[in-house]
């Protein structure tokens, strides 16, 4: 399968806990973006990167979250010190470089905070 | 303010026949458009795009319009079937100011053989 993964698909934390997200994006894709999705709502960007450099972050992405792409390969989501209202689906998509083109998503990290 | 509207939470559709999904923008910066398919529990998956010099884009049963002067694109199902049914999403991105999407809310499309 040479689509983008995403690791853990389902994760269940206690709030105040820290939770890692990984992507793996399509080989030959420069760029790897973020979103977060809520019930009743369209994918919400997050951050982007092009190759290992982070270029573009949402007002969405407070400081208790972290993103990484050190090698510009996989990419890394962190949240620190969880709350509820961060209990959402996490998407991760990547493109080839270039205007006008697609991206295409992982199957998602659902979080649920309790 | 959203800038991305989809403003039919949900549309139901006989198979066979023509479904119609509509979506609305504000920012006239915007040139690029995508529509996604997403079923439950998966992630979105690329549907059919098209850039703000056309007006128009066909994929096999897909077909997207795009009218810039209304700021109104659609996406044309024909023939409907019922491997159809899920959430679609319209999507748009500038070019210029950065790669992120902005999506709207979805519609929800049902196709009833």
């Amino acid at each position: 399968d040479t689509g983008v993964s995403q690791d853990p698909r389902h994760k269940i934390t206690k709030r105040g806990q820290n939770v890692t997200f990984r992507c793996d994006p399509i080989s030959e894709h420069n760029r790897l973006y973020w979103y977060r999705q809520t019930l009743g709502q369209g994918p919400e960007f997050l951050t982007y990167f092009q190759n290992e450099a982070q270029l573009e972050k949402s007002r969405l992405l407070s400081d208790r979250f972290s993103a990484e792409r050190p090698k510009g390969s996989f990419s890394t989501l962190e949240i620190q010190r969880t709350e509820q209202g961060d209990s959402a689906m996490y998407l991760c998509a990547s493109s080839l470089d270039g205007i006008d083109t697609e991206a295409f998503f992982g199957q998602g990290t659902r979080l649920t905070v309790v | 303010d959203q800038q991305v509207k989809q403003n039919s939470p949900s549309l139901s559709v006989q198979e066979g026949r023509i479904s119609i999904l509509n979506c609305d923008y504000t920012n006239s910066m915007f040139d690029y458009f995508l529509w996604y398919k997403k079923y439950p529990a998966e992630g979105p998956t690329f549907l059919i795009s098209i850039s703000s010099i056309k007006d128009k884009n066909e994929d096999g049963r897909f077909t997207v319009f795009l009218n810039k002067s209304a700021k109104h694109l659609s996406l044309h199902i024909v023939p409907s079937q019922p491997g159809d049914s899920a959430v679609y999403f319209c999507a748009a991105s500038d070019n210029q100011a950065g790669t992120a999407l902005i999506f709207g809310k979805g519609t929800t499309l049902s196709v009833s053989s």
